[in-house]
């Protein structure tokens, strides 16, 4: 099993949708969690992180987390073509090391 | 959050030879953390870079080939060693946001094409 997993392949939502993306984790110890967006040819750039379960939100962005089930998703409201990149899940388990999934492409269509 | 200049940018290499790619830090961080990114794939961790002490590397990745320098607390060295074309990738540092807890910023990355 992988440590983090984001199964969602490419996802196209519409201007002003909501982009839903998904991401389960196998340490049950972990206790930060990451959302990175990667525009193509560029280094990722962190957009939220949660510790508690429950829910986060920072302006269009809500990271929503649940520990029982393993599990963190993101949410990108009134999603605009900017929003349009490769959506990475990281989790930070011992030793300060952040497991990364594989990434969820996210295209938002005008 | 730290500002982290990487470089080359990019470069393409020989097979057979090496490469050393810089980060400096504008903060003094302890730990700096080396990924790499294969094409269309995610980051792996290869190394973390401790100040004053060896790189402690991941399964998969081995002193000889990917030498870690850290001398001082704002500045770290990887460099890929007798490189291959398996070695192609965008390689990354990272360094540990403020105060512990705001996750992690990356440089510009390096990408290595080798022929």
């Amino acid at each position: 099993q992988k440590e983090v997993e984001q199964n969602s392949g490419p996802l196209s939502v519409p201007e002003g949708a909501i982009a839903s993306l998904n991401c389960t984790y196998s340490d049950r110890g972990s206790q930060s969690f990451f959302w990175y967006r990667q525009y193509s040819g560029k280094s990722p750039e962190l957009i939220m992180f949660i510790y508690s379960n429950g829910d986060k939100e920072d302006g269009r962005f809500t990271a929503q987390l649940n520990k029982a089930s393993q599990y963190v998703s993101l949410l990108i409201r009134d999603s605009q073509p900017s929003d349009s990149a490769t959506y990475l899940c990281a989790v930070q388990g011992g030793n300060n090391r952040l497991a990364f999934g594989k990434g969820n492409q996210v295209v938002v269509i005008p | 959050s730290a500002v982290i200049s990487q470089k080359p940018s990019r470069d393409i290499c020989q097979r057979g030879t090496s490469l050393t790619i810089q980060c400096q830090v504008d903060s003094q961080v302890t730990m700096m953390f080396w990924y790499r990114q294969q094409p269309g794939q995610s980051l792996t961790l290869i190394a973390t870079a401790n100040q004053g002490s060896e790189a402690t590397y991941e399964s998969g990745f081995v002193i000889d080939k990917f030498p870690i320098s850290r001398p001082n607390l704002t500045f770290s060295t990887l460099t890929v060693s007798n490189m291959s074309p398996e070695d192609s990738s965008i390689y990354l540092c990272s360094v540990e946001g403020a105060g512990g807890r705001g996750g992690y910023t990356f440089g510009s990355g390096t990408r290595l094409t080798v022929v």
